[in-house]
């Protein structure tokens, strides 16, 4: 069992639509990222955060430490959003990151 | 705008063909970390450097090593590139106070034929 978890691995959604990606871990953190990246393309930070909750533009991201829990959402989803949204985690006994799943997004007009 | 840069975007090397791949950074950040990600796969962290203190993953390949001259930049290379070694080459740096936050490159995405 990985020891980051995200679902769904798959989403599909109309623009406009509300989205929620989510992420486990199982590891004790110290810290977690939300990461995009574009087919064939690098990786572009989104979020790094450690409790609460943290807005940027239409992205919303939350965390549960207590849960071990986290949640990306977008905000009237775009076709531009359509990405692999990656959830990564400071964790574990070595405090390197730890690579979730990803989750594919793909938004249609 | 302060930023990580790696170059080239896209390299072919030849089979056995010695490769290197570079990496800068303007974020004076001391820690410098290269990924190897594959198709449809999570980057897998390859080594990083803390100031000149060069970190290896235990399964990384001695085929592959890594050069850091001063602070701003970094190099990954591949003595004798097999098949297996096409993919996409990640540099990210981060800073040790405060944030950790990793800040990514665009990648090199390496074919070798």
């Amino acid at each position: 069992k990985n020891e980051v978890e995200q679902s769904p691995q798959n989403l599909t959604a109309q623009e406009g639509e509300f989205i929620t990606i989510n992420c486990s871990y199982s590891v004790g953190i110290s810290a977690l990222h939300w990461l995009q990246q574009h087919p064939g393309g690098g990786i572009v930070s989104l979020f790094m955060l450690s409790s609460g909750k943290k807005k940027h533009g239409r992205l919303i991201a939350t965390i549960n430490i207590q849960e071990k829990h986290s949640s990306l959402h977008i905000t009237a989803s775009h076709p531009r959003d359509s990405a692999v949204y990656i959830c990564a985690v400071y964790g574990g006994a070595t405090n390197k990151l730890i690579f979730g799943t990803g989750t594919l997004l793909a938004v249609q007009p | 705008d302060a930023m990580v840069i790696q170059n080239p975007r896209y390299q072919v090397t030849q089979f056995g063909k010695p490769v290197t791949l570079s990496c800068s950074q303007t974020l004076n950040h001391n820690v410098m970390y290269w990924y190897q990600q594959k198709s449809s796969q999570a980057p897998k962290l390859l080594f990083h450097y803390y100031d000149k203190d060069f970190n290896n993953e235990a399964d990384t390949p001695d085929n592959f090593q890594s050069r850091r001259p001063n602070t701003s930049f970094c190099f990954l290379d591949i003595r004798s590139p097999g098949l297996g070694d096409a993919a996409m080459y990640l540099c990210a740096t981060s800073s040790t106070g405060g944030s950790r936050e990793q800040y990514f490159g665009p990648g090199t995405r390496l074919t070798v034929t």
